[in-house]
């Protein structure tokens, strides 16, 4: 596609329902990251991806966080049994290569309430 | 820990230039990037600095002092339009580590007519 694309724009859910947020990179990107913003901050690095292999995930807040990409492209963040503290802009990024240097090419985000 | 300040706010006027600080200290160091983000948007690649010096971009600078932890954004001829935040970004991983980058808190310029 044109862009990084994230779906759903919004998301409201309760307390204790799972969520799935979905990620498309742009055509042919290698790298695939997720981040989290809180509303006035720089954004909060998450977990990211080399094709499908998920290179490293320490930024996963605990284990109800897990994200897949089983096929190279689209990327899945899951968070189970959602919190309040979970509430927060989801970000998706993707970028051509591994290099050092890539910059990245960022998506319009999920927006999660937890209530 | 990774450590990045930037000033919270700024404000400049039309046509003026601004430059935006951002320091650092970090437990390793591949390269510092500068985002623009519009309120509501995503964030958008603006400059990458990973040796000394400055790198200039049209209206857009960018300065790299690793011996002490320092970098600014430099922006010229201030249009309405530049009004946003600004994130400064540290690559701390190693060749290998993909572009995991730690922001600072961003850095929202106003541009007053």
């Amino acid at each position: 596609g044109a862009g990084v694309s994230q779906s759903p724009r919004y998301k409201v859910t309760k307390r204790g329902q799972d969520v799935a947020l979905r990620c498309d990179p742009i055509s042919g990107h290698v790298s695939l990251y997720w981040y989290r913003q809180a509303l006035g901050q720089g954004p909060e690095f998450l977990t990211y991806f080399n094709y499908e292999a998920q290179q490293d995930k320490s930024g996963l807040p605990n284990d109800r966080f897990s994200a897949e990409r089983p096929e190279g492209s689209i990327s899945t963040l899951t968070i189970q049994r959602t919190e309040q503290r979970d509430s927060a802009m989801y970000r998706c990024a993707s970028s051509g290569g591994t290099a050092y240097y890539e910059k990245l090419f960022f998506g319009s985000g999920t927006q999660l309430s937890v209530l | 820990g990774q450590n990045i300040d930037q000033p919270t706010e700024m404000t400049a006027t039309e046509g003026a230039i601004v430059q935006i600080n951002c320091t650092y200290q970090t437990s390793g160091f591949n390269g510092l990037f500068w985002y623009q983000q519009h309120a509501g948007e995503a964030p958008t690649f603006l400059s990458y600095n990973v040796l000394d010096g400055l790198e200039e971009k049209g209206r857009f600078s960018s300065f790299l002092s690793r011996s002490k932890g320092y970098s600014y954004l430099l922006l010229k001829e201030l249009q309405m339009k530049d009004s946003a935040s600004y994130l400064c970004a540290v690559r701390v991983g190693w060749d290998n580590a993909g572009n995991m980058l730690t922001f600072g808190g961003g850095t929202r310029l106003m541009v007053k007519p």
